[in-house]
C-alpha cells in the first residue's frame, strides 16, 4: 500500500539535543511539507520541498532544519535552537507542489522533553 | 496573509443528527478549500475538498457549500454516526507553487449514541 511512514511515533529530547524526525512516501509524490500541531491549533508549516535538493522555510521554520536528498524522504531536524519543541510533528505529501492539490498526511511523531 | 476562521470549536450532536461547521477565510484570491478529519493519535484525513468554481459537492453523507461572495464555506454531515467523532479542520489556499494550506484551528465533533 502506498503511504506516508513517519518513525519514531514518540520520541523524546533532552535540553540541548538536536531531534531527526523521519518522514517516507512511497507515493511517487513530488512535494513534501513539514506541519506543527499543538493542542487546540491548527497546523502550522514548519517547511516545504517541492523537488529534490530544494526546500523553503513555512511560517515557523526558525529552530528546525530539513534535507531532502531523495524523492521519497524528507527528514526534519529540531535543533537545540527551538525553545518550545514538545508538539505533534506531521508530515504530508503531493502529487506537486501547488497548494491547490490534496495533501496525504503520516501518522505523525509526538516529541516532549525530558 | 490568508486567515481561516473556524467555528464552532466543539459541537456535539445525537446520532442521526446532522453536523454543521463553519469557515470563513480573508484573502478573496484563495481557490481551494478542503477538509479533513483527524482521529486521536493519527495524522488528518482528506475527507472531501472543493474549487471555487464550483457552489456545492456532496460525497455520500458529507457536503461542502462555498459562498465566495461572503468568503465563507461549510462542512455538512447528514446521519451522523459513533465513528464521525473526531476532530475537523478546514483550509484554504490560493493555489499557486509556493503558497501554503492555511488550517483553522479545528473543531472537535462528538456524535453520542
Amino acid at each position: 500500500d502506498g503511504g506516508i511512514t513517519q518513525s519514531p511515533k514518540y520520541l523524546f529530547r533532552k535540553e540541548g539535543q538536536n531531534v531527526t524526525l523521519s518522514c517516507e512516501q512511497n507515493l511517487n509524490h513530488d512535494a513534501m511539507y513539514w506541519y506543527r500541531q499543538d493542542p487546540g491549533q491548527g497546523l502550522r508549516l514548519i517547511y516545504y520541498s517541492q523537488i529534490v535538493n530544494d526546500f523553503q522555510k513555512g511560517d515557523i521554520a526558525e529552530g528546525y532544519s530539513v534535507s531532502r536528498e531523495k524523492k521519497e524522504s524528507f527528514p526534519l531536524t529540531v535543533t537545540s535552537a527551538q525553545k518550545n519543541p514538545t508538539a505533534f510533528y506531521l508530515c504530508a505529501s503531493s502529487i506537486v507542489a501547488h497548494s491547490n492539490q490534496p495533501q496525504h498526511f503520516g501518522d505523525g511523531t509526538r516529541l516532549s522533553i525530558l | 496573509g490568508e486567515n481561516v476562521e473556524q467555528h464552532p470549536s466543539t459541537l456535539s450532536v445525537q446520532e442521526g443528527d446532522s453536523a454543521v461547521i463553519k469557515c470563513t477565510y480573508s484573502d478573496s484570491a484563495s481557490n481551494y478549500f478542503p477538509w479533513y478529519k483527524q482521529e486521536l493519535g493519527k495524522g488528518p484525513q482528506l475527507i472531501i475538498d472543493i474549487r471555487s468554481n464550483v457552489g456545492e459537492k456532496k460525497d455520500q453523507r458529507i457536503a461542502v457549500t462555498l459562498n465566495k461572495t461572503a468568503k465563507h464555506f461549510s462542512l455538512h454531515i447528514t446521519e451522523t454516526q459513533p465513528e464521525d467523532s473526531a476532530v475537523y479542520f478546514c483550509a484554504a489556499s490560493k493555489g499557486q507553487a509556493g503558497t501554503a494550506l492555511i488550517f483553522g484551528k479545528g473543531t472537535t465533533l462528538s456524535v453520542s449514541s
